[in-house]
């Protein structure tokens, strides 16, 4: 079975430093691989989504991943944070057999003036 | 155009009273999810709906748990005899384009459910 590891419920960034959230997966096939965002009280909204091709993937708000199939990581970041992108991050996995997403339990991202 | 809507954004009950939680799809999209969300826990999985087809069923926690989609629109969640374990923010979504296909899920933004 597939699984979905985010390392660091919590991160903390100060505005415009480096964005950087991680997300491991286990999969004995190839994998979709997604990044949503969650605003308070609000549902989820896709980042960016790797299914095949290019292994840099390029998202909304600036936000990038690179699908590393060594390492079985798909971290998503973004090269300087804002105020705005304070919100939860889900990292999620798609390996077929039934159509549905296996999640992450989310990072939660803070940023600091 | 809008997007996917569900009601009531909040509800309370009691224990072992039974709730009915509605999504409203984006129309055409004839896919439509429902997921879990509970405190620091990820989203889990509960049912899936495509087209006419036969529900995913798999995620369903208990036979206390049910959906129905009628007119491959409208969707409700059905939680009997709550418990308060129960509590959760309960999100639906909706796709176009299955998974496999490269689609892309549109959240609602969930229903959240308080079990006393």
């Amino acid at each position: 079975a597939q699984s979905v590891t985010q390392l660091g419920s919590h991160v903390s960034v100060s505005e415009g430093a480096l964005v950087l959230l991680r997300c491991n997966y286990s999969s004995s096939v190839p994998p979709y691989l997604f990044w949503y965002v969650q605003y308070p009280n609000q549902g989820l909204q896709l980042l960016l989504k790797y299914t095949t091709g290019a292994t840099l993937v390029k998202g909304i708000n600036g936000f990038e991943a690179e699908f590393k199939k060594s390492e079985t990581s798909f971290h998503l970041t973004k090269p300087s944070a804002h105020m705005s992108d304070a919100a939860e991050y889900f990292c999620a996995v798609y390996t077929g057999g039934g159509n549905k997403l296996t999640f992450g339990t989310g990072t939660q991202l803070k940023v600091e003036l | 155009g809008a997007g996917v809507s569900q009601s009531p954004s909040n509800k309370v009950t009691e224990k072992g009273k039974d709730v009915e939680l509605r999504c409203d799809p984006i129309s055409g999209h004839t896919a439509l999810y429902w997921y879990r969300q509970s405190l620091g826990q990820g989203l889990e999985f509960l049912i899936y709906f495509q087209g006419n087809s036969a529900p995913d069923k798999s995620g369903l926690p208990s036979d206390r748990f049910s959906a129905e989609r009628t007119g491959g629109s409208v969707s409700t969640l059905t939680i009997q005899r709550t418990q308060q374990e129960d509590s959760a923010v309960y999100l639906c979504a909706s796709s176009l384009v299955s998974i496999a296909g490269g689609g892309e899920q549109y959240f609602g933004p969930g229903t959240r459910l308080t079990v006393t």
